[in-house]
């Protein structure tokens, strides 16, 4: 099956500081990416769409100055999580989509913030 | 906007027993219909997926029904196994969504030895 790999798994950092993770898809393109977030024993939720060369979609209540995406290409999204607090401590986790509608999911990161 | 509920929200079953999840969606436009497996700690992994198109569809223990009259879809886990403990998910998407998916809220199952 199709392999998409965040990086970094996991990361603590400190109230206040910036965050970026990385999501690629290895095997195939991407033509859209998404962004979840997943709090424990829920559900995934989704914060943003974002397709290749253009401005990202949110959800709504996703602060989008906040998260801010960027979608360089079609194997490649970073989601950086600006003025990181602890209540954005969470469990992120990216998708690739295709053409056919299948979404392969990526490893997820484990984020905490002090 | 589309709703998925699935249920049971836990699942206990001895091994070699059968699980059944059933999910139900309200958007009859909805026409793309995957299962997700997710273990703790790590990213949902697709397990099977059907579409509307079809009304059943197999993967060695894994099974997949859709009734679209009544708006719901079934996955079906033969001679459960305990690594196939894990927390499933049923996810909706239609054409027009660009492939964006509405998740059902997860089954805890456990299979005893």
């Amino acid at each position: 099956g199709a392999v998409v790999s965040q990086h970094p798994s996991w990361v603590i950092c400190k109230s206040g500081t910036s965050v970026k993770i990385e999501c690629r898809s290895l095997d195939f393109q991407a033509t859209t990416m998404f962004w979840y977030r997943q709090f424990p024993k829920q559900s995934l939720m989704l914060m943003a769409t974002s397709n290749e060369g253009s401005k990202a979609t949110y959800e709504q209540g996703v602060e989008k100055d906040k998260f801010l995406i960027n979608h360089a290409s079609l194997t490649l999204s970073t989601l950086t999580v600006t003025s990181a607090h602890p209540e954005d401590s969470s469990f992120y986790i990216c998708s690739g989509g295709t053409t056919t509608d299948t979404q392969y999911f990526g490893p997820g990161t484990r984020l905490t913030v002090l | 906007g589309e709703n998925v509920e699935q249920h049971p929200s836990t699942l206990s079953v001895q091994e070699g027993d059968s699980a059944v999840i059933k999910c139900t969606y309200s958007d009859s436009a909805s026409n793309y219909f995957p299962w997700y497996k997710q273990e703790l700690g790590k990213g949902p992994q697709l397990i099977i997926d059907i579409r509307s198109n079809v009304g059943e569809k197999k993967d060695q223990r894994i099974a997949v029904t859709l009734n679209k009259t009544a708006k719901h879809f079934s996955l079906h886990i033969t001679e459960t196994q305990p690594e196939d403990s894990a927390v499933y998910f049923c996810a909706a998407s239609k054409e027009t969504s660009g492939s964006r998916l509405t998740f059902g809220e997860g089954t805890q199952l456990t299979v005893n030895p």
